[in-house]
């Protein structure tokens, strides 16, 4: 079986200040690991993903998530946060390992960026 | 993403009807999916079909059925709706050739209210 946390339920950052969320998986074999973003009355934007490789993954909107293997985790950072970021953030992962594997979904943190 | 539809994006409803929501893509995807939002419970999957002819259930199945038309349409039904089906919708798709570390991408949502 494959899971994901996020402990926060909400993020508050002042602008200009670096963000993180945080996210921990697990997964039985190799992790593919995403995050995406929901602004309201919208869907479910993809922001990056780690598969393979450099640990450090960079993605869209001046995103960055760091890959650590040995604490399970995923956390999505941003080095200075904009009001803009305000949103609902998901974390997932799928296990490399299956063809047939589908996308887990954390509940999900919502980051709110105040100026 | 634009080239993930859904219709209708908003419907309200009564207990025992039955209701029928649509998605369609031009992305060329093989793969679709469905999944429902509840606040506090992120996405939870309902169906998945990998192809035309490949019909999965997901986490939350029960009480929901989907149809599989063509390539490029998959809807969801609620055979005989329920006021704990009150949900936000999603429709998503993926190219499964491009391997397994395939991203999804999302449709806009429907917002279902069952009375």
């Amino acid at each position: 079986a494959q899971s994901v946390a996020q402990p926060e339920d909400q993020v508050n950052v002042a602008e200009g200040n670096p963000l993180t969320v945080k996210c921990t998986y697990s997964v039985s074999g190799n992790p593919y690991l995403f995050w995406y973003v929901q602004y309201p009355n919208r869907g479910l934007q993809f922001l990056l993903k780690y598969i393979t490789g450099d640990n450090l993954v960079k993605g869209s909107y001046g995103f960055e998530a760091e890959f650590n293997k040995s604490q399970t985790s995923f956390h999505l950072k941003k080095p200075s946060a904009l009001v803009s970021d305000s949103a609902l953030y998901f974390c997932a992962v799928r296990d490399g390992n299956s063809g047939y594997s589908t996308l887990t979904f954390g509940k999900g943190t919502m980051l709110l960026v105040s100026p | 993403d634009a080239d993930v539809t859904q219709t209708p994006r908003n419907r309200i409803t009564k207990t025992g009807k039955r209701i029928m929501l649509e998605c369609s893509q031009t992305k060329g995807h093989d793969r679709m999916y469905w999944y429902r939002q509840d606040p506090g419970l992120g996405l939870r999957l309902i169906y998945y079909s990998f192809d035309v002819k490949d019909i999965n259930k997901g986490e939350i199945s029960d009480g929901y059925s989907v149809s599989r038309q063509a390539q490029a349409k998959f809807s969801l039904s609620l055979e005989s709706a329920i006021p704990n089906q009150t949900a936000l919708y999603f429709c998503a798709t993926s190219d499964g050739t491009s391997g397994r570390g395939e991203t999804q991408y999302f449709g806009p949502g429907t917002r279902l209210l069952v009375l």
